[in-house]
């Protein structure tokens, strides 16, 4: 099983709500990513889980808070979004941090908020 | 994270060869040499990497310089399937996360 499943594959949430996106890998990776694309752009790293604890988080503001509850889960709580955070989260793993290390990506959360 | 360059686009015919060039030529000698592509609507997918020799792979063989300063992908028949943004990407040896570049964005012709 070399799958990285994010869900929900959609999601349109008010700008006052409040929703998560999980995503879940079951490959014995150590370590996972949240990562934000716009149309037409490249992905933008948000944050980098290192053994279940969070190593990198790249000035990604509050409203997006990431939690890895488990070495194979992965979640992205989003509270009081702006319309401009509506984007593809796309949630990736590798058996380890480093440079060798091929990396999986799960399919994305297409985000709107309105 | 070194910096790379790719051409925005290129455009191939299905069948034939493709060369996907990358300049990096402040690249540091531990740097390793990653390309990825993402497919119409799906996540990114790992190609292939490699240090300092060229590699082959069931998808794709990675040509890298003697300098190291440039690398050139290579498909070795494209089809309809391989049309995506193709990202080359630099990581250095320690605990380094994949950090995406603007890629080239290619099209194959039937």
């Amino acid at each position: 099983d070399t799958e990285v499943t994010q869900t929900p594959k959609h999601l349109v949430m008010g700008m006052t709500n409040k929703k998560s996106l999980k995503c879940e890998q079951h490959m014995g990776h150590r370590a996972m990513y949240w990562y934000k694309q716009k149309a037409k752009k490249p992905p933008e790293l948000m944050f980098v889980y290192s053994y279940e604890k969070l190593s990198i988080n790249e000035s990604v503001p509050s409203r997006f808070s990431p939690e890895c509850p488990n070495s194979s889960l992965l979640n992205l709580h989003l509270h009081a979004l702006q319309p401009e955070d509506s984007a593809l989260y796309l949630c990736a793993s590798s058996q380890e941090p480093g440079s060798w290390t091929e990396a999986f990506f799960g399919q994305g959360t297409r985000l709107t908020v309105v | 994270d070194a910096k790379t360059t790719q051409p925005n686009s290129m455009e191939s015919n299905e069948e034939e060869p493709v060369h996907l060039p990358c300049n990096h030529s402040t690249i540091s000698g531990t740097d390793y040499i990653h390309w990825y592509r993402q497919l119409p609507s799906q996540g990114p997918e790992y190609v292939i990497h490699g240090l300092t020799s060229n590699v082959n792979n069931r998808m794709a063989s990675l040509a890298i310089a003697e300098d190291r300063k440039s690398s050139t992908l290579i498909l070795h028949r494209a089809t309809l399937r391989d049309a995506a943004v193709y990202y080359c990407i630099l990581r250095d040896r320690g605990n380094t996360p994949l950090v995406f570049g603007k890629g080239t964005r290619l099209s194959v012709i039937a």
